[in-house]
């Protein structure tokens, strides 16, 4: 069975700090990989996707993709009480659909 | 730009009544449409997925059933609701590996 794990939290983060969320996904030949941040009580909203080994900056946030080691993170700087939410992990088999496998979702708090 | 309809945003319903959530997506054609569902401290499973007009495809057994009347309509049925079917339902459309979520229906089976 594909499995996307991560950490369940919750994560505080003191605000302006780096916060560091982790995944590790089981199925090796996953093609695409997904952070989405969800707010309570609300839809996920996609924030970075990357699909090559290496980094993807977008603004605050990198997301680091390591495929020898199965191994997907998001670094968000200069951390603000906004990004205060669950982040979930999603993996894809393949492209050209969006059939997404997610993690359980870390939640992380950003302390003022 | 593109946006997904979803409605309604609350619903509670008994035991064994009927079910039909309806999402609509505009500002594209032909999009790859998907049912999920989060259950309290559990992670999105995907439901149903749709690549076009009739086209069904069953991620998991269970006692719903989807269906796409249109290129941008998407209806999650029941015939019978269960305790269990209770949960956050998200519509989503996606195009290029990308995934965009509705705003959810909270539905409660009591």
């Amino acid at each position: 069975q594909k499995e996307v794990e991560q950490n369940s939290g919750p994560l505080s983060v003191p605000e302006g700090a780096i916060a560091s969320l982790n995944c590790t996904y089981s199925d090796r030949g996953s093609q695409s990989f997904f952070w989405y941040r969800q707010y309570s009580g609300k839809s996920p909203e996609l924030i970075m996707f990357i699909y090559s080994n290496g980094d993807k900056e977008d603004g605050r946030f990198t997301a680091q993709l390591n495929k020898a080691s199965q191994y997907v993170s998001l670094l968000i700087r200069d951390s603000q009480p906004s990004d205060s939410a669950t982040y979930l992990c999603a993996v894809c088999p393949n492209f050209g659909n969006e059939k997404l496998t997610f993690g359980t979702g870390t939640r992380l708090t950003i302390i003022p | 730009s593109q946006t997904i309809h979803q409605w309604p945003a609350t619903l509670v319903q008994p035991v064994g009544s009927p079910l039909s959530l309806e999402c609509t997506v505009e500002g594209t054609s032909n999009p790859n449409l998907y049912w999920y569902r989060q259950a309290a401290g559990r992670g999105l499973q995907l439901l149903f997925y749709s690549v076009g007009i009739g086209q069904i495809s069953s991620e998991v057994p269970q006692n719903l059933s989807a269906s796409r009347p249109q290129d941008r309509q998407f209806i999650l049925s029941s015939k019978k609701l269960l305790l269990s079917d209770s949960g956050f339902y998200l519509c989503a459309w996606g195009k290029r590996g990308e995934a965009f979520f509705g705003q959810g229906t909270r539905l409660t089976v009591v």
